[in-house]
C-alpha cells in the first residue's frame, strides 16, 4: 500500500520547451503532495506544498512562474517546468501525505520514483 | 525550525556485518522522526518511523531504529547486512509543515 507514481520516469527536452510531470497517489487520497529536487549526491531540496483545490505554496528562492504546480484532484498533482533550460536538469520527486483517519494517517510522506530530466 | 544531522557521509561494512547509521535531530516538540532509503536512480522508501510509544521500533528490511530522546537521537541498525543494502539513507524530522532531512548517509557493502 502507500504507492506513489510519477510519471514520466525520465524526459529529455529542448531549451525553451515545457514539460510536464505527473504525481499520483495510487491507492490513498493525498489532501497534500510536495515537489522535490536532487541534485547529485545532495539531499532532498524541497520545492513546493500543494494542497489539493488551493494554490501551492513556494520554498523560498522557487521561481513560481518557472515551476507550475497543479493539484487538481486528491490523487494527482503535477509540476510544469516552463521554458525549461540546461540548469533546470534534476532529478524531480514527488511526495504525498494521506488524509487524517485515512488508511495511512496524515503523518507520513510516502515518495514517488522520481523523474529525471534532461534539458539539452 | 526543526533540522536533522548525519554525521557520516559514507560508511562502508562487510557484507554480513552489523550497520549503524547516525541521526541527531533538533525539534522543540515532540517529533515524527523517519527514516527513508534511496537506491540508485529510485525514489526514497519508507524504512520506518518513531510517532511515539516504544522507542525501538522495528521497519522494513531487518532495520530497526531507537528513538533517545535524551540525545535527540534516531540511529538506524541493521544486524547483518546484504549486499542489496548499499544504498543512500536519508533521516528526516517532520515540523509543522514538512518533512527536513538529513544530508544522508551513503552506505556501501563489500563481498
Amino acid at each position: 500500500g502507500a504507492v506513489v507514481s510519477q510519471h514520466p520516469s525520465w524526459v529529455i527536452c529542448k531549451s525553451g520547451t515545457s514539460v510536464k510531470i505527473e504525481c499520483r497517489s495510487l491507492d490513498f487520497q493525498a489532501t497534500t503532495m510536495f515537489w522535490y529536487r536532487q541534485f547529485p549526491k545532495q539531499s532532498l531540496m524541497l520545492m513546493a506544498t500543494s494542497n489539493e483545490g488551493s494554490k501551492a505554496t513556494y520554498e523560498q528562492g522557487v521561481e513560481k512562474d518557472k515551476f507550475l504546480i497543479n493539484h487538481a484532484s486528491l490523487t494527482l498533482s503535477t509540476l510544469t517546468v516552463t521554458s525549461a533550460h540546461p540548469e533546470d536538469s534534476s532529478f524531480y520527486i514527488c511526495s504525498a501525505r494521506g488524509l487524517a483517519g485515512g488508511p495511512f494517517g496524515q503523518e507520513t510522506q510516502y515518495f514517488g520514483p522520481g523523474t529525471r530530466l534532461l534539458v539539452l | 525550525a526543526q533540522s536533522v544531522t548525519q554525521p557520516d557521509i559514507h560508511i562502508t561494512v562487510s557484507e554480513g556485518a552489523s550497520l549503524e547509521l547516525r541521526c541527531n535531530y533538533s525539534y522543540g516538540a515532540t517529533p515524527y522522526l523517519f527514516w527513508y532509503v534511496q537506491s540508485p536512480g529510485q525514489g526514497l522508501q519508507l524504512l520506518l518511523k518513531y510517532f511515539s510509544g516504544d522507542t525501538l521500533v522495528q521497519g522494513i528490511k531487518g532495520f530497526e531504529a531507537e528513538f533517545k530522546r535524551s540525545q535527540s537521537s534516531f540511529n538506524l541498525r541493521k544486524p547483518s547486512v546484504h549486499w542489496s543494502d548499499a544504498a543512500e539513507y536519508f533521516c528526516a524530522v517532520r515540523g509543522p509543515y514538512k518533512l527536513s532531512f538529513g544530508a544522508g548517509t551513503t552506505v556501501t557493502v563489500r563481498a
